[in-house]
């Protein structure tokens, strides 16, 4: 069962901010939170991930709860090439993908 | 950054048949490998995951006979699906990364399978 809770979907301007939101109530203290996206007929691939604090990185930034029950990924500015579905994981031994929020960017 | 290859990308076989996929990290070893199908429009479902040099432990409801994984290697595992049937087509990924928890997952490009 998945551990996460994502909106299906969510629609953003080309060139605006995007927040995804992710709840995940029963993380543990020993999980990592992990993004992933994924685009049409490809595997996916790594956004960002982190642990307590807040992460930035080329493709996204990470902000996390202090109490870590949720956590947002944030795109500054969108693009029609980021329109895929994000994952958001809580990463342990197995690794199951939840449903995913399908991200459509608006040229 | 690192890759993982996997082939075929794409195959169609005639029902009864068996089809091997490969997955293969070019640039670092992989202790932990992840199988996954997915249905179109639905999310990854994992099927096994598999440690190099032991069995696979797969997911409930994944028929082990029919779906063999091995991963003999620090850079190879396999996915067999054996007398594969047409409700077996499927898009199948794997992933493969290191155990530690704050390492990332690197995923195939994906194999379409299609069984006639």
């Amino acid at each position: 069962d998945a551990k996460t809770t994502q909106p299906n979907s969510m629609e953003s301007n080309e060139e605006e901010p995007v927040h995804l939101p992710c709840n995940h109530s029963t993380i543990s203290g020993t999980d990592y939170i992990h993004w992933y996206r994924q685009l049409p007929s490809q595997g996916p691939e790594y956004v960002i991930h982190g642990l307590t604090s807040n992460v930035n990185n080329r493709m996204a930034s990470l902000a996390i709860a202090e109490d870590r029950k949720s956590s947002t990924l944030i795109l500054h500015r969108a693009t029609l090439r980021d329109a895929a579905v994000y994952y958001c994981i809580l990463k342990n031994n197995d690794m199951r993908f939840g449903a995913g929020t399908r991200l459509t960017v608006k040229p | 950054g690192a890759v993982v290859s996997q082939h075929p990308s794409r195959v169609i076989c005639k029902s009864g048949t068996s089809v091997k996929i490969e997955c293969r990290s070019l640039d670092f070893q992989a202790t932990t490998m992840f199988w996954y199908r997915q249905f179109p429009k639905q999310s990854l479902m994992l099927m096994a995951t598999s440690n190099e040099g032991s069995k696979a432990t797969y997911e409930q409801g994944v028929e082990k006979d029919k779906f063999l994984i091995n991963h003999a290697s620090l850079t190879l595992s396999t996915l067999t699906v054996t007398s594969a049937h047409p409700e077996d087509s499927s898009f199948y990924i794997c992933s493969a990364g290191m155990t530690a928890l704050n390492e990332k997952l690197f995923f195939g490009s994906g194999t379409q399978l299609s069984v006639l």
